[in-house]
């Protein structure tokens, strides 16, 4: 598998559902990065988390990092048809202070109103 | 809030010429850097550039890429002589003085070479 592959690909739910998406990994990294984009448009930053931190939590999203596993998880609880967007997860393996960051395929998020 | 701006939001240009793509990164931010997204695939990251200079680059920023920052606001991507398969969106980045923190993305130049 690729640096940063998601999945499902493709993930349909009815507003007010959750949203679990899904990213593995196969290097080490000093951080994992959630990113949105609607269609056509720019990335949208949604969370960082770093490689000794296991969850953190920004407003209605949920993020999980394992290490020993080399996967995250995205969790958006009680969906929108606003979050209707492709999310992507991306690793940061930089040896300097800059950051280079290696983004995953996505998963296309259709949330139904 | 603070933003990176990219201009111009869609650039069409014929094959062989040249392109430079434009970003305004954030006022503070002393990284930068450019990412393409061909239609329908990954983010692929191109350049990070620091203190004047290339910090790191990918393969496919071969001969034909240049990055400038001409002066204290503006960062450039220059593509010499634009092939088809360019045809994708760029986008911009910019991070804080601590680094190995998030990139903050431009919405993104669409080119267009044909």
């Amino acid at each position: 598998s690729q640096q940063g592959e998601e999945d499902p690909q493709a993930l349909s739910i009815q507003e007010g559902e959750n949203a679990t998406m899904n990213c593995s990994y196969k290097t080490s990294i000093n951080n994992l990065q959630w990113y949105r984009q609607n269609s056509g448009r720019g990335l949208v930053h949604l969370i960082l988390i770093r490689s000794n931190e296991r969850e953190k939590h920004s407003g209605r999203l949920r993020v999980t990092l394992d290490t020993s596993k080399k996967s995250s998880s995205l969790l958006i609880t009680a969906s929108r048809a606003a979050d209707t967007a492709s999310y992507f997860c991306a690793t940061d393996t930089s040896s300097g202070g800059y950051q280079k960051v290696t983004f995953g395929t996505g998963t296309k998020l259709q949330v139904i109103p | 809030e603070p933003e990176v701006t990219q201009t111009p939001s869609h650039q069409v240009t014929q094959m062989g010429q040249e392109v430079i793509l434009r970003c305004v990164p954030i006022s503070n931010h002393l990284y930068f850097y450019w990412y393409r997204q061909i239609l329908g695939q990954k983010v692929e990251f191109l350049v990070s550039f620091y203190n004047n200079e290339i910090s790191e680059k990918s393969e496919i920023f071969d001969d034909q890429f240049s990055v400038e920052r001409p002066d204290g606001s503006n960062f450039t991507l220059k593509i010499r002589s634009t092939k088809l398969e360019d045809s994708a969106m760029y986008f911009c980045a910019s991070s804080p003085p601590k680094g190995r923190t998030e990139a903050f993305f431009g919405q993104g130049t669409r080119l267009t070479v044909v």
